[in-house]
């Protein structure tokens, strides 16, 4: 099975801040990657996919990057909205869905 | 609007059963695959099963043997059979719907998760 091994784990921003973080797949995934935002107590949004497409009505401060085994979320201006916790999943070896254990973002 | 909404979560004694119900509204059901991801105590996610479009079934290790995922495209709704429940098994249960654009294939719609307790 591909681990995907994300960090950090938990990382403390303030508002305005531009942080990165990291997602790194046990073999090469092409851009098989993407990234979900969740909140306490909701379930799980997707916001990129294919390692850096935008979903739909997500905000352009959120970019993703890289391919390979080596994968970047970058949030720009950081938002009061987007303290959460954010998870990594690589989708190349199916239908074993793999999920990094997750990057709890805090003020 | 899509919307997912499972049910069927609850309280079961370890060795028991259960099953979890999603209804799925505002798309063409039929033509979608679909997910199971659960969230543990240990809050990671961690995907459980998935059924295609042809009805093909795929599990996790963790669960293979013991859960079933079923759909039923006339009434736009997901199943899963659980059996042999154990306390590792405790977790939210997600319905996902997965999509497919091109090569890459994401996870684009979740429920709101129902809760599965597995306690003596």
């Amino acid at each position: 099975d591909i681990q995907m091994t994300q960090s950090p784990s938990s990382l403390s921003a303030s508002v305005g801040d531009r942080v990165t973080i990291t997602c790194r797949a046990s073999q090469r995934i092409g851009s098989y990657l993407n990234w979900y935002q969740q909140k306490p107590g909701k379930a799980p949004k997707l916001l990129i996919y294919a390692a850096s497409s935008l979903q739909s009505g997500v905000p352009s401060r959120f970019s993703g990057s890289g391919s390979g085994t080596d994968f970047t979320l970058t949030i720009s201006n950081l938002q009061p909205e987007d303290f959460a916790t954010y998870y990594c999943q690589q989708s190349y070896s199916t239908p074993q869905y793999t999920f990094g254990q997750g990057t709890k973002l805090e003020i | 609007e899509v919307l997912l909404v499972e049910s069927g979560g609850g309280l079961v004694q370890p060795g028991g059963s259960l099953r979890l119900s999603c209804a799925a509204s505002g798309f063409t059901f039929s033509s979608y695959d679909m997910h199971w991801v659960r969230q543990g105590t240990e809050n990671g996610l961690e995907w459980v099963s998935t059924i295609g479009t042809a009805g093909d079934t795929y599990y996790a290790g963790s669960v293979k043997g013991r859960f079933t995922i079923s759909r039923e495209n006339a009434k736009n709704s997901l199943y899963l059979q659980m059996t042999s429940l154990r306390a590792g098994d405790t977790a939210v249960y997600f319905c996902v719907r997965g999509h497919a654009t091109g090569l890459k294939y994401y996870f684009d719609y979740w429920g709101q998760g129902t809760l599965v307790t597995v306690s003596s």
